[in-house]
């Protein structure tokens, strides 16, 4: 079946601009989770998404960042007013079920450049 | 709070070489996970293995193997006769308790790039 997907692959945006990145998750996978990876902080959580239940927002790293979850299945990240050292790939994953711990099923992730 | 370490920051080796690599980990919980994920140059993380802190029998996979020791914090992984497809980066990663609210998020270490020479 499909995997997680992301969109876009690559974003280059001006500093001060904003971005939306994009996952979806497995069919059926209701626990969804971003992560960060960029040269200076390696990987990092940001936020985590289970059902309806209220996120864990305890990863990001600013309130500049923020995301959203609809209908339980698609996810979008937003960065407001982007700065230079939001440079750096954004990963999704998905699992199963949230109240078990699986492992993460990661997308190929969405590589932004602020200029 | 949770911690990984890998120390290893690369490691070359030629083809058909074993090849080891380090994670130690910090945990106060008594019950946590432990994963590898490699991630090649297609930059896509792909789940290796997991591993329950109660389960310490060590794991071997064709040509690869894990040493689980938790009186050293440790999760070791091994590549037997590693291959030019085996070049890659290899993350360590630990999931504390399942927390309602915290979900199973995973702490990474900071990887070892691994690239084995033809």
């Amino acid at each position: 079946g499909a995997g997680v997907s992301q969109s876009p692959s690559n974003k280059v945006t001006e500093k001060g601009k904003d971005v939306e990145l994009r996952c979806d998750p497995i069919s059926g996978h209701t626990a969804l989770y971003w992560y960060r990876q960029s040269l200076g902080q390696g990987l990092e959580f940001l936020i985590y998404f289970q059902g309806n239940s209220a996120p864990d927002k305890s990863g990001l790293p600013s309130d500049r960042f923020s995301a959203e979850r609809t209908g339980g299945s698609v996810s979008t990240l937003t960065i407001q007013r982007t700065q230079q050292e939001d440079s750096a790939v954004y990963l999704c994953a998905s699992t199963p079920r949230g109240l078990a711990v699986y492992e993460q099923y990661f997308g190929p992730g969405t590589r932004l450049t602020v200029t | 709070a949770q911690k990984v370490t890998q120390a290893q920051t690369e490691i070359s080796v030629v083809e058909k070489e074993d090849v080891t690599l380090d994670c130690v980990y910090e945990t106060r919980d008594t019950t946590y996970y432990l994963f590898w994920y490699k991630q090649p140059p297609s930059g896509e993380l792909v789940f290796l293995i997991r591993r329950n802190s109660f389960d310490e029998q060590n794991e071997i996979s064709g040509r690869y193997s894990w040493n689980f020791q938790k009186s050293t914090s440790s999760f070791n992984f091994t590549i037997t006769a590693s291959q030019v497809v085996d070049s890659a980066v290899y993350f360590c990663a630990l999931s504390e308790r399942m927390i309602k609210a915290a979900g199973n998020k995973l702490t990474f270490g900071g990887g070892t790039r691994v690239l084995v020479k033809p």
